[in-house]
């Protein structure tokens, strides 16, 4: 069975700072995978994915996040938080075929300080 | 535009009336999702449809009905026998077998059962 682990519900990082959100995957064959951002009171908002080819992909908003398969990992990136990034991340999986239902990890809620 | 709408964005009833929640698409995808969203807990599946007349449970269906008489129309019904209602109520749609899986949101239905 697939599953989503997200380590850490709330990060906290200052403006300007690195920002890394941490997302490892569970799943038997290869896996497509999500993250999506949510701001308060709103539906998810698609990020950036992985389904194959390149590792590395880039996303909407300066975000990044790169497959590592012998890690099972998939963790989300932007080199320099900005006061709008304030929002609650969400990793998801699926290994596709004919109905590519999405689990979806716990969310990590990201604050940027001043 | 092409998208997902749901409406109302808030609705209160009170405990022991059943209450629709509406969602709409224009995306002219086969597949509609409804998910559950508790701080804290992440997404939870409560029905998806892959398409039309057709419908399957999700991890949390108990209390809840569905119906997909239309492809661009996915209501779901909060029934008296849902014990805790009180949610954040999100509603997607997908194009599963395209190589993307990935979901499209609405903007959610925050429902408050007192």
């Amino acid at each position: 069975a697939q599953s989503v682990t997200q380590l850490g519900s709330h990060v906290s990082v200052s403006e300007g700072a690195l920002v890394l959100l941490r997302c490892n995957y569970s799943s038997s064959v290869p896996p497509y995978l999500f993250w999506y951002v949510q701001y308060p009171n709103q539906g998810l908002q698609l990020l950036l994915k992985y389904t194959t080819g390149a590792t590395l992909v880039k996303g909407i908003n300066g975000f990044e996040a790169e497959f590592k398969k012998s890690e099972t990992s998939f963790h989300l990136t932007k080199p320099s938080a900005h006061m709008s990034d304030a929002a609650e991340y969400f990793c998801a999986v699926t290994n596709g075929g004919s109905q590519g239902n999405l689990i979806f990890g716990k969310g990590t809620k990201l604050s940027v300080k001043p | 535009d092409g998208g997902i709408t749901q409406s109302p964005k808030y609705l209160f009833r009170k405990e022991g009336q059943n209450v629709t929640l509406s969602c709409e698409q224009n995306l002219n995808h086969d597949a509609m999702y409804w998910y559950r969203q508790d701080p804290g807990q992440g997404l939870r599946l409560i029905y998806y449809s892959q398409i039309v007349n057709d419908f399957q449970k999700g991890d949390i269906a108990e209390g809840y009905s569905v119906s997909r008489e239309k492809k661009e129309s996915f209501p779901l019904t909060v029934t008296s026998a849902q014990k805790n209602p009180t949610a954040f109520y999100l509603c997607a749609s997908s194009q599963p077998g395209q190589l993307s899986y990935e979901q499209y949101f609405g903007p959610g239905t925050r429902l408050t059962v007192t």
